[in-house]
């Protein structure tokens, strides 16, 4: 079955760009997808196959999955940015989701 | 936009069951895929299970199988989850989330739309 791995914590300062990895095997054989949960608040999709933004989220927000690795890329990082972030597949046709342990980013 | 609308906190006493619900507006679950996701205090995102109605397939987590229920309602307007046997480990945050519109065979493999979450907490 799928194992996503994320850092448990990114930091980067305002302005910079953050990136999140998440790891699986062959992970750029799946689509990947990318949620936002700020404290206290539900998930929000950013981004959506691997690199598609939904409508309403910044430009800022960006995706790659190459390899082994799927990356979230924040671009021009604000203090609103910070929250915890996780990484999605899905494992097969019975609709049976993988979610990664999650990065909290900080904003210093 | 589909607004997703969970019910409300529930406090529950160990062995007990508890029903959540999420009700979609502005739209519905027809040709969707539902899912119920939670959250134990500080912790990740953990998937208990969910079904694609209109295809028949229902899927749960190995860890809830024998104690959890989804059902929707005719209108498919309406999702349930139902879990049993309650213990300390199941005070979480409970989410609903929908998929985007299905195809014939098979769904968007990403959840567009979330409830604000339930919280159950459950006491001896």
């Amino acid at each position: 079955s799928d194992v996503l791995t994320q850092p448990p914590s990114v930091s980067v300062a305002p302005g910079e760009t953050a990136t999140i990895p998440c790891e699986g095997d062959n992970i750029e054989a799946k689509s990947v997808h990318w949620y936002q949960q700020r404290p206290g608040q539900a998930p929000v999709m950013v981004i959506y196959y691997d690199r598609d933004r939904p409508s309403g989220i910044p430009e800022r927000f960006s995706g790659s999955n190459s390899g082994n690795t799927a990356t979230l890329i924040i671009s021009r990082v604000e203090a609103e940015d910070e929250a915890d972030y996780y990484c999605q597949v899905l494992h097969s046709y019975n609709y049976r989701v993988v979610f990664g342990g999650g990065t909290k980013l900080t904003v210093l | 936009q589909v607004r997703l609308v969970q019910s409300g906190p529930e406090v529950k006493e160990t062995g007990s069951s508890v029903k959540v619900s999420c009700k979609a507006s502005g739209g519905t679950f027809r040709n969707c895929a539902i899912v119920w996701v939670r959250q134990a205090p500080g912790q990740g995102l953990e998937w208990m299970g969910g079904t694609i109605p209109h295809l028949d397939r229902t899927s749960f987590s190995a860890d809830l199988q024998d104690r959890v229920t989804f059902s929707t309602d005719r209108s498919a307007t309406n999702a349930l989850m139902e879990l049993r046997g309650l213990t300390s480990g199941d005070s979480a945050i409970y989410y609903c989330a929908r998929s985007g519109v299905c195809g014939s065979e098979s769904c968007p493999p990403y959840l567009r739309n979330w409830g604000q979450g339930t919280l159950v907490i459950v006491s001896s």
